[in-house]
């Protein structure tokens, strides 16, 4: 079964870009669309923000993007704003559904 | 409005049970796969099972097979988790959810808290 590895961390002051890789273990994301982003808040629910490696749901700020090279997936995030703070996660779903160790977002 | 209400966790020994429901509204509940997701204090996301809308493909992750089990009432719109021979590392908040697969997963719960203690 595949493993998703994220960076614990990272920052960006506001206006700034920032990128969350989430990089595939003992798979491949590469040939298949199978990479989501969520945003999770303190005490909120996951929200869905990036699907199928890089389209959108309705109502998600254009801020938010996701790309795919290889083995990694990847979520940006641009135009830094105080509340995009946040735990941000990828997921991968082949016949299971694998999540990655989630990355805290600091804006300073 | 979509809506999913957890409902079902507690304080529980270990080796002890507890049956999870979730009942939805504002989607097409009985043309849904639909994922049960806990969360460890502190910790993150773990995927534990999904069912499809006929209740005819279930999966299930490593951590849980043969001790919790996933089924679901279209006439009722709700989703439920039995769950078995619970220990201490179950102790987490369990979200039901609605699962799209590739196109993720796109509705959640508020969650309910489940405590494995002594």
């Amino acid at each position: 079964q595949s493993a998703l590895t994220q960076p614990a961390s990272v920052s960006g002051s506001p206006g700034q870009s920032i990128t969350i890789s989430c990089t595939v273990i003992n798979g491949d994301v590469g040939n298949y669309n199978l990479v989501s982003w969520y945003q999770q808040h303190p005490g909120k629910p996951p929200k869905l923000i990036i699907y199928e490696a890089t389209k959108r749901p309705s109502g998600v700020s254009s801020r938010f993007s996701g790309s795919k090279s290889g083995n990694t997936a990847a979520l940006t995030i641009s135009g830094l704003l105080a509340e995009d703070e946040a735990q941000y996660y990828c997921s991968s779903y082949t016949r299971t559904r694998v999540f990655g160790g989630g990355t805290k977002l600091t804006v300073l | 409005q979509v809506l999913l209400v957890e409902s079902g966790g507690g304080l529980v020994e270990p080796g002890g049970s507890l049956r999870l429901s979730c009942a939805t509204s504002g989607f097409l509940f009985s043309d849904s796969y639909m994922s049960w997701i806990r969360q460890a204090p502190g910790k993150g996301l773990e995927w534990l099972s999904y069912i499809g809308p006929s209740s005819g493909h279930t999966n299930y992750a490593d951590s849980v097979k043969g001790r919790f089990s996933i089924s679901r009432d279209n006439a009722k719109k709700s989703l439920f988790l039995q769950m078995d021979s619970l220990r201490a590392d179950d102790t987490a908040l369990y979200y039901c959810a609605r699962d799209e697969g590739v196109s993720g997963v796109d509705y959640w719960g508020q969650g309910t808290l489940v405590t494995v203690s002594s």
